[in-house]
């Protein structure tokens, strides 16, 4: 049962526009959601958290929504570069747990110029 | 760069072999995790140990085990290998104890690309 969902497998942008990844939980208990940017042949690279406590954070051209009651959220990148294609990685970490990261299965992001 | 280096970089086994991964953390991270991630799929949790003990673990068998070492180094051991085994194992530290709460992001290295056959 997957607890942490990224319905898309992939996403096309053109260069200069926005581009918006979602991730869909289940679980009630997460506490602390982060989105991780991937490379082939690297691993995840950390970039942007929230807080359950907060709706939005914002980094520089990236900007992530949560919205509890829907179980819901979203990873913002204005504007998007050919730089920025990689696989994205929404994760969640359990209320009460030792913090181990529940993944889901990532959408792959190509920003076409 | 992450600060977290993990070796080797790949790796070919035979089934039912044992293997050994190695992780070097950042300096004074004192959590460290271990992921598997199966083609097309997200990291999956393995365990997780903080200051040498074991202290978090996900629904993995026991011929996976760790260790972590004083020096800030970690490693991934599995007896028994099985086809399905085949993956990319990553490696996380965290300054605290709890990786993904408060500012205590996960940081990864590279990864080992383990292929049983």
């Amino acid at each position: 049962d997957q607890q942490v969902k990224q319905n898309s497998p992939s996403l096309s942008v053109q260069e200069g526009r926005i581009s918006i990844l979602n991730c869909d939980y289940t679980n009630s208990m997460f506490d602390y959601f982060l989105w991780y940017k991937k490379y082939p042949a690297e691993g995840p690279t950390f970039l942007i958290s929230i807080s359950s406590i907060k709706d939005k954070n914002e980094d520089g051209r990236f900007t992530v929504f949560l919205n509890k009651s829907a179980k819901h959220l979203s990873l913002h990148i204005v504007p998007s570069q050919p730089g920025d294609s990689a696989v994205y990685f929404c994760a969640a970490s359990e209320r009460g747990s030792q913090g181990n990261l529940i993944f889901g299965k990532g959408t792959k992001l190509s920003v076409k110029p | 760069e992450t600060g977290v280096t993990q070796s080797p970089t790949h790796l070919i086994k035979t089934r039912g072999q044992q293997v050994t991964l190695r992780c070097s953390s950042q300096s004074g991270h004192n959590t460290v995790s271990w992921y598997q991630q199966a083609l097309g799929q997200g990291p999956q949790f393995i365990f997780q140990y903080y200051r040498e003990e074991e202290n978090g673990r996900g629904n993995f068998p026991p011929r996976f085990s760790g260790l972590q070492f004083p020096n800030y180094s970690s490693e991934l051991n599995v007896n028994a290998l099985e086809l399905d085994d085949s993956a990319l194992y990553l490696c996380a530290s965290s300054l605290g104890a709890r990786i993904g709460g408060g500012n205590t992001e996960a940081f990864f290295g590279q990864g080992t690309r383990l292929t049983v056959v």
